[in-house]
């Protein structure tokens, strides 16, 4: 299956900063990728749908000005948390679509001092 | 809407007794199902996938679950544990191979000597 790579895995910010953490499928071309964001001791909860060469698609309560997603290659997906609050210190993590199944990065821990 | 619903948020067990992981959905369409397995600070890992066809379906490090419809169910389990097994289990439901997923809440699994 598809192996999905996820830089940096742990990265600390101070507020009011803004953090770019990128998403790559190692090998395969993927023209769908997710982007989902997990509590401490909870759940995954999906926030966008990124599709290569167009716009993310956004669930609903997720602020798409704060959470800026490119998809502007078929192996590199970026999420850019903008002016960073602590209460967005989460894990995040990238999934790649193949073949009907998501195979998972590894996810990118974020701390917002 | 989909959703998931998994009963009991810590499960212990004896090492060589039975797992069992309890998950129930909900879906207006046939549900595809999934099972994952989140090591501590690791993106999730497939265990096994309910699409269509069987409904025992067998997975990864010899856990497997079967799709109840009737009971709106899809258990995992595994007939003797391992310390290893040891992780936090999440159940999975989307209407459709290579749509996003939703998860549950997550089941922690503790294997006791």
């Amino acid at each position: 299956g598809a192996v999905v790579s996820q830089h940096p895995s742990r990265v600390i910010c101070k507020s009011g900063t803004s953090v770019k953490i990128e998403c790559r499928s190692l090998d395969f071309q993927a023209t769908t990728m997710f982007w989902y964001r997990q509590f401490p001791k909870q759940s995954l909860m999906l926030m966008a749908t990124s599709n290569e060469g167009s716009k993310a698609t956004y669930e609903q309560g997720v602020e798409k000005d704060k959470f800026l997603i490119n998809h502007a290659s078929l192996t590199l997906s970026t999420l850019t948390v903008t002016s960073a609050h602590p209460e967005d210190s989460s894990f995040y993590i990238c999934s790649v679509e193949e073949r009907g199944q998501q195979y998972f990065g590894p996810g990118t821990r974020l701390t917002v001092t | 809407a989909q959703s998931v619903t998994q009963l009991g948020s810590h499960v212990s067990v004896s090492e060589g007794a039975l797992v069992l992981l309890r998950c129930n959905y909900s879906s207006s369409v046939p549900p595809y199902l999934f099972w994952y397995v989140q090591y501590p600070n690791q993106g999730l890992q497939l265990l096994l996938k309910y699409t269509t066809g069987a409904t025992l379906v067998k997975g990864i490090n010899g856990f497997e679950a079967e799709f109840k419809k009737s009971e709106t169910s899809f258990h995992l389990t595994k007939p003797s544990a391992h310390m290893s097994d040891a992780a936090e289990y999440f159940c999975a439901v989307s209407e459709n191979s290579g749509y996003a997923l939703n998860f549950g809440k997550g089941t922690s699994l503790l294997v006791t000597p």
